[in-house]
């Protein structure tokens, strides 16, 4: 069985500092590996995603994340935070397109002026 | 514009009470999914379908029900057997055996009164 942990379900950046959102899986099999953000009292939108191609991937809003097999990690960075990219942020696993994403706890970014 | 919609965004319910949450798409998508968010619970999979008349449950299918009559809709039945049902709900479509990630609603939020 799949599953993600997120380490850290809360955290705090200054504006303009680095952002690092820690995701780690486990994963029987290869795994297709997501990041997702959620503004409050809205659906998520993908940020990117990893599917056996480059282990960096580019995202929207200048979001990237690394695969890491060795670590079992998919963490998300971005090198300077905005005010607007306060939200909350999920990690999803699925070995398959037949298998629905599994998530992480999530973590709630907060970045201050 | 293709989408996702859901709704209502706001429905309370009466103890007892069984309340719908509809949820339909214009993507051609096969495949469409349930899942309920709790705080600093993530989001966990109540159900889904990955074809017209063919669904499969979740983790946390107790309480809950769905039919997938046409390809464009997956209504979510929320029984009076679900003790705590006070959530927000989340809807969520993709391609069947594809992994380019779900297309998510913008949610209801369901409470208890």
């Amino acid at each position: 069985a799949q599953s993600v942990t997120q380490l850290g379900s809360h955290v705090s950046v200054s504006e303009g500092a680095l952002v690092l959102l820690r995701c780690n899986y486990s994963s029987s099999v290869p795994p297709y590996l997501f990041w997702y953000v959620q503004y409050p009292n809205q659906g998520l939108q993908l940020l990117l995603k990893y599917t056996s191609a480059a282990t960096l991937v580019k995202g929207i809003n200048g979001f990237e994340a690394e695969f890491k097999k060795s670590e079992t990690s998919f963490h998300l960075t971005k090198p300077s935070a905005h005010m607007s990219d306060a939200a909350e942020y999920f990690c999803a696993v699925t070995p398959s397109g037949n298998t629905p994403l599994v998530f992480g706890k999530g973590t709630r970014l907060s970045v201050i002026a | 514009d293709g989408g996702i919609t859901q709704s209502p965004k706001y429905l309370f319910r009466k103890e007892g009470q069984n309340v719908t949450l509809s949820c339909e798409q214009n993507l051609n998508h096969d495949a469409m999914y349930w899942y309920r968010q709790d705080p600093g619970q993530g989001l966990r999979l109540i159900y889904y379908s990955q074809i017209v008349n063919d669904f499969q449950k979740g983790d946390i299918a107790e309480g809950y029900s769905v039919s997938r009559e046409k390809k464009e809709s997956f209504p979510l039945t929320v029984t009076s057997a679900q003790k705590n049902p006070t959530a927000f709900y989340l809807c969520a479509s993709g391609d069947r055996g594809r992994v380019y990630g779900y297309t998510f609603g913008s949610g209801t939020r369901l409470t208890v009164v």
